[in-house]
């Protein structure tokens, strides 16, 4: 039911970079702006960037976020083992049938 | 912080009822969404509560379903979710306002004969 697509999987090794896309449409990501959310391994979801590209609070600088047209990206520059987890993109949509939709998700794996 | 209720088993046509206790910030200058997360699955929104006004939102695939309330008094929002489905078998998680930005530790519930 996700209307935003993301990669299922991408890995680095450590102090490498990764780069995650969320593929949305005109009614969301194009009107909306973009939260990323990183779940680690067992744990509840956390806000990692709100608004397109501002990090949240305690929120490591390698953690970057952008959006352009019906995208939007997260970027890992540097990967640390800790960053192992699940990412999810989010943003409002101005459907009549859901109000927030999420990303498929990506696994991030660090070599 | 959000804190919420603990597991759940529950039947086919049962409903379950969950809970989410905010503290640490002035409950009624945000809402409170909920999303639920199967197993091995992505993160669905379920819907939204104003706990100001009453102000609600659901997705429309729980509209006959599902009842959000918030008690003011104690700092609590409530979910309740009705006739489930082995498909409801899900974390669900309550998460403050429209920046996503607290998210309770979830509550599992469970669906099984």
């Amino acid at each position: 039911q996700s209307v935003l697509t993301q990669p299922p999987s991408a890995s680095g090794a450590p102090g490498q970079s990764v780069t995650i896309s969320c593929s949305g449409s005109s009614s969301n990501i194009g009107t909306n702006t973009v939260n990323w959310y990183q779940q680690l391994p067992g744990t509840a979801p956390k806000l990692l960037i709100s608004g397109n590209d501002q990090r949240a609070s305690g929120v490591p600088g390698r953690f970057s976020g952008s959006k352009s047209g019906t995208s939007a990206s997260l970027a890992i520059s540097g990967l640390h083992s800790e960053d192992e987890a699940d990412y999810f993109c989010g943003t409002w949509d101005d459907s009549l049938s859901v109000f927030y939709v999420f990303g498929t998700g990506t696994k991030v794996t660090v070599l | 912080q959000l804190v919420q209720s603990g597991a759940e088993v529950k039947k086919p046509g049962a409903s379950v009822t969950v809970s989410c206790k905010a503290s640490g910030y002035t409950f009624t200058s945000f809402g409170i969404n909920w999303v639920r997360q199967a197993p091995g699955q992505g993160l669905e929104w379920m819907g939204w509560m104003s706990a100001n006004n009453g102000n609600i939102n659901y997705a429309q695939k729980f509209l006959d379903r599902v009842t959000m309330t918030t008690d003011t008094s104690t700092a609590t929002a409530f979910m309740e979710l009705r006739s489930l489905r082995s498909d409801d078998t899900a974390v669900y998680y309550c998460v403050r306002g429209s920046s996503f930005d607290s998210w309770g530790q979830g509550t599992r519930v469970t669906v099984s004969p």
